[in-house]
């Protein structure tokens, strides 16, 4: 398996909707990222998890919430988003788990619409 | 991406070379990296280089390096329509995380 999953494809929610983004992958990666992706903009870091820990948060305002269950899984709960939060949202893994040598595995995306 | 820079757009006719060029500032770079990104699709990776090589080849894709200059470059032969998309280069440095992309060049294939 040399894939990150992505569900869902597409999530269209309301300002006060609670939802969940979830990505999965079975690489033996053990670093996790979540990626923000504006249309024609290359994407921005906004979480890292290694060893299932967070490493990084960008400064992102906390109605994102990551949550890394497992080695396998990542989490993006959603609440009380923006209008212009929508974009999508990538999620990858790399297997080499110490900075500067981030060969990076995304996933497809779930692209999320905010109303 | 103020960090990496490339051209925004290149038009290429089927069958001919695409050249897409990059330039990065930080030459503590440990990697170079080429993504492809397709309409609505995730980033694909297509290749990297470590930053004390000079060339890399992989089927019809070469990288140049040129770490003096710290300038990048893509080279697709044989360019077909399924290579119509964004490729964006990025730099990984050592001891972080985050890759530095560029803004992506959008590159038309034309019959």
């Amino acid at each position: 398996d040399t894939e990150v999953t992505q569900t869902p494809k597409h999530l269209v929610m309301g300002m006060t909707n609670k939802k969940s983004l979830k990505c999965e992958q079975h690489m033996g990666h053990r670093a996790m990222y979540w990626y923000k992706q504006k249309a024609k903009k290359p994407p921005e870091l906004m979480f890292v998890y290694s060893y299932e820990k967070l490493s990084i948060n960008e400064s992102v305002p906390s109605r994102f919430s990551p949550e890394c269950p497992n080695s396998s899984l990542l989490n993006l709960h959603l609440h009380a988003l923006q209008p212009e939060d929508s974009a999508l949202y990538l999620c990858a893994s790399s297997q080499v788990e110490y900075p500067g040598a981030n060969v990076l595995t995304f996933g497809a995306g779930s692209r999320l619409t905010v109303l | 991406g103020e960090d990496v820079e490339q051209s925004l757009f290149l038009s290429v006719r089927e069958g001919d070379s695409s050249v897409i060029n990059c330039t990065y500032t930080d030459s503590s770079s440990t990697y170079l990296y080429w993504y492809k990104q397709e309409p609505g699709a995730g980033l694909q990776l297509l290749t990297y280089i470590f930053s004390n090589m000079d060339m890399k080849q992989d089927q019809r894709l070469t990288v140049l390096l040129n770490k003096k200059d710290k300038h990048l470059s893509l080279r697709i032969a044989d360019t077909q329509t399924g290579d119509s998309a964004i490729y964006f280069c990025a730099e990984s440095i050592p001891n972080d995380y985050k890759l530095s992309f560029g803004a992506g060049t959008t590159v038309t294939v034309r019959a």
